[in-house]
């Protein structure tokens, strides 16, 4: 099976803009988490989807949002972008329901760099 | 609330002599526990868990990981490290009888082997 993928590696943007990152999960999983990475702060869970419905979300403002499509596939979005939302993207999947639940597969990461 | 803790940020230890990387957790109810390795510029990638059972759990590359509910910690180990393990650990939890849903991580803890 291939892994998950993560699009683009690498975004850079400006202060203000917004930018859309995206993830594709392993095949036949149906929850998809996305964490911010910071040397700082470490690993901080922002949300969860499961069948295109947010089941779980982490303590990051509204500028950070999600959505799922009904092949698993996930977007994160950020809008007006902050110098501090810097940082490594990692998405994780996983088949979100039973004991396998809580193994989750991580993706590449998408690095951004907001100037 | 469910929280992980490592207390070191560094470990150095020797090619070919033990290894330790330290967790601790805390949870209302009963943890799942896992290990993470994350190499420079990938994402996370699975070590092990524990669910229930024996209390000592192995995993890839020679990693083990002993569970000690009295002290609440899940120490990783490897009996003879390699170069090739310098890396960044992380161990993560979620309770079992949690409503949250999502892993918690720790800050990490960045292994060196030296040759």
């Amino acid at each position: 099976k291939a892994g998950v993928t993560q699009t683009p590696r690498y975004l850079i943007k400006t202060r203000g803009q917004q930018v859309t990152l995206s993830c594709s999960p392993i095949s036949g999983h149906r929850s998809v988490s996305w964490y911010q990475q910071t040397p700082g702060q470490g690993l901080q869970f922002l949300f969860e989807y499961f069948s295109e419905t947010q089941r779980n979300k982490g303590n990051f403002p509204g500028r950070f949002s999600g959505r799922q499509f009904s092949n698993s596939r996930s977007e994160m979005n950020v809008s007006t972008l902050e110098l501090g939302d810097s940082a490594l993207y990692l998405c994780a999947s996983s088949p979100g329901t039973g004991a396998s639940y809580n193994e989750q597969f991580f993706g590449p990461g998408t690095r951004l760099t907001v100037l | 609330a469910q929280s992980v803790a490592q207390p070191e940020d560094q470990v150095n230890v020797a090619e070919g002599n033990p290894l330790t990387v330290k967790c601790t957790y805390s949870v209302s109810g009963n943890p799942y526990l896992f290990w993470y390795v994350q190499y420079p510029n990938r994402g996370l990638q699975f070590l092990l868990k524990y669910i229930t059972g024996d209390n000592l759990v192995k995993g890839s590359y020679g990693f083990e990981a002993e569970f000690n509910k009295s002290q609440t910690s899940f120490h990783l180990k490897k009996p003879s490290a390699l170069v090739s393990d310098s890396a960044l650990y992380f161990c993560a939890v979620r309770d079992i009888a949690g409503s949250a849903r999502q892993l918690t991580f720790g800050s990490g803890t960045q292994l060196t082997v030296l040759p």
